[in-house]
């Protein structure tokens, strides 16, 4: 089955210093794919599309010099939370879909732990 | 617009009885639905989805869920929890290859 790998599992920065994380599409090809945030016992909340070989689509009120998302190749997507805050500290969570129609549903990564100290 | 309603933020059963998650949606087209499991520090898995035809799916783990558009539901099921089932449920919604969840529902298991 199609498989999204994401990397780190977690991170622990200092307050000011930039993190990126990695999301990759192991045995599927991905245009698009798609950035989460999620808040201890809430739900998934939609950050950003990453669109291959364009600029990423961001959803209302996330920052986008705060929050930079490259994606360069089929395979790869990353966000780069920078000069990072206590405040940034959350699970963030990558998915793609591994087909041309939304009946796929989207695969998701195992998410990245990010501790701002 | 699509959204999701699950209601129930957290559901408590004791082993071997029926689970029931339910999720309630709005889409202005055919929908899409899923219903996902998250256990903690870890993404979400595929329990199960509807697309098209019949209206009663199956999932992993023992889980199905019916599809009824009159009641715009659809609810997961499951006839005999397990304490492995304890876990954190998303039920999604899919229009335009856009998906949105619902608010997640955490299902504690009672030895």
């Amino acid at each position: 089955g199609a498989v999204v790998s994401q990397h780190p599992s977690w991170v622990i920065c200092k307050s000011g210093t930039s993190v990126k994380i990695e999301c990759r599409s192991l045995d599927f090809q991905a245009t698009t794919m798609f950035w989460y945030r999620q808040f201890p016992k809430q739900s998934l909340m939609l950050m950003a599309t990453s669109n291959e070989g364009s600029k990423a689509t961001y959803e209302q009120g996330v920052e986008k010099d705060k929050f930079l998302i490259n994606h360069a190749s089929l395979t790869l997507s990353t966000l780069t939370v920078t000069s990072a805050h206590p405040e940034d500290s959350s699970f963030y969570i990558c998915s793609a879909q591994p087909g041309q129609h939304r009946a796929y549903g989207y695969t998701f990564g195992s998410g990245t732990r990010l501790t701002v100290v | 617009a699509q959204s999701v309603t699950q209601l129930g933020s957290h559901v408590s059963v004791s082993e071997g009885a029926l689970v029931l998650l339910r999720c309630n949606y709005s889409s202005s087209v055919p929908p899409y639905l899923f219903w996902y499991v998250q256990y903690p520090n870890q993404g979400l898995q595929l329990l199960l989805k509807y697309t098209t035809g019949a209206t009663l799916v199956k999932g992993i783990n023992g889980f199905e869920a019916e599809f009824k558009k009159s009641e715009t539901s659809f609810h997961l099921t499951k006839p005999s929890a397990h304490m492995s089932d304890a876990a954190e449920y998303f039920c999604a919604v899919s229009e335009n290859n856009d998906m949105r969840f619902g608010a997640g529902t955490r299902l504690t298991v009672k030895p």
